[in-house]
């Protein structure tokens, strides 16, 4: 069973960068199964996919967020990361980690979630 | 606004049946059979309840029941439980350009 743990500062300043790290475990990232993914949820609202990374670096972005949005995979730690910059209020959100099956697109297993708040 | 248009709550008693809609277009729901659902209980993980459209991962109860007509998919649960009171969201592949599309999400109660 794959297990994923979300991990970064729970506040930002506005304007600055979001950076979160989702650390595997269960499965190696490299073992080609899935795209490793975010999902973000804003207070109140519903579920929104911020996008994917294949372990040969290859992303897929949200198109809403394509031009602030970094996402990476250090093979060595079994970890990615995403990075989202010039934040505002309207990035405050729950940030889920996700694998993303290769085959039939669904994400099969989620972290927990960690809440990142923007704010100064 | 969300891609896929899902009601914003149902409910039914323990033991009835109910059905959740999500309704996309021919660009995903519709040209697809990659429609996942998840349920989720505030403060937890989502899990995966259904996948590729009529799918059920190992560990899911047969309650849950997956279909799709057209540009719209739905979630049956079957003989309610209290415990499947959570929200409940869809999700489509919705092609090279947007990748991935979720539903509002839809509240499920219990009575």
């Amino acid at each position: 069973q794959v297990q994923l743990q979300e991990s970064g500062p729970g506040l930002v300043k506005p304007s600055q960068t979001l950076s979160l790290t989702c650390t595997v475990s269960g499965d190696s990232i490299s073992s080609g199964s899935y795209y490793w993914s975010w999902i973000r949820q804003p207070a109140g609202k519903g579920l929104e996919w911020v996008g994917r990374i294949y372990t040969s670096g290859s992303t897929n972005y949200n198109p809403s967020l394509k031009s602030r949005l970094t996402m990476s995979v250090d093979t060595s730690k079994n970890q990615f990361s995403l990075k989202l910059s010039s934040v505002t209020a309207a990035d405050t959100a729950v940030y889920y980690c996700a694998s993303y099956a290769l085959y039939g697109d669904y994400l099969e297993y989620w972290g927990q979630g960690t809440l990142v708040t923007v704010s100064s | 606004q969300s891609a896929l248009t899902q009601p914003a709550s149902v409910s039914g008693s323990p033991g009835q049946s109910i059905t959740i809609s999500c309704t996309g277009t021919s660009s995903d729901v519709g040209s697809y059979n990659l429609v996942s659902w998840y349920q989720h209980h505030p403060g937890k993980a989502p899990k995966l309840m259904i996948y590729e459209g009529i799918k059920r991962p190992s560990g899911v109860s047969n309650r849950f029941s997956g279909s799709k007509s057209g540009n719209t998919a739905s979630l049956t649960i079957s003989g309610l439980q209290a415990e499947d009171e959570a929200d409940y969201y869809c999700c489509s592949y919705a092609g090279s350009s947007t990748f991935v599309a979720f539903g509002g999400g839809t509240k499920l109660t219990v009575l």
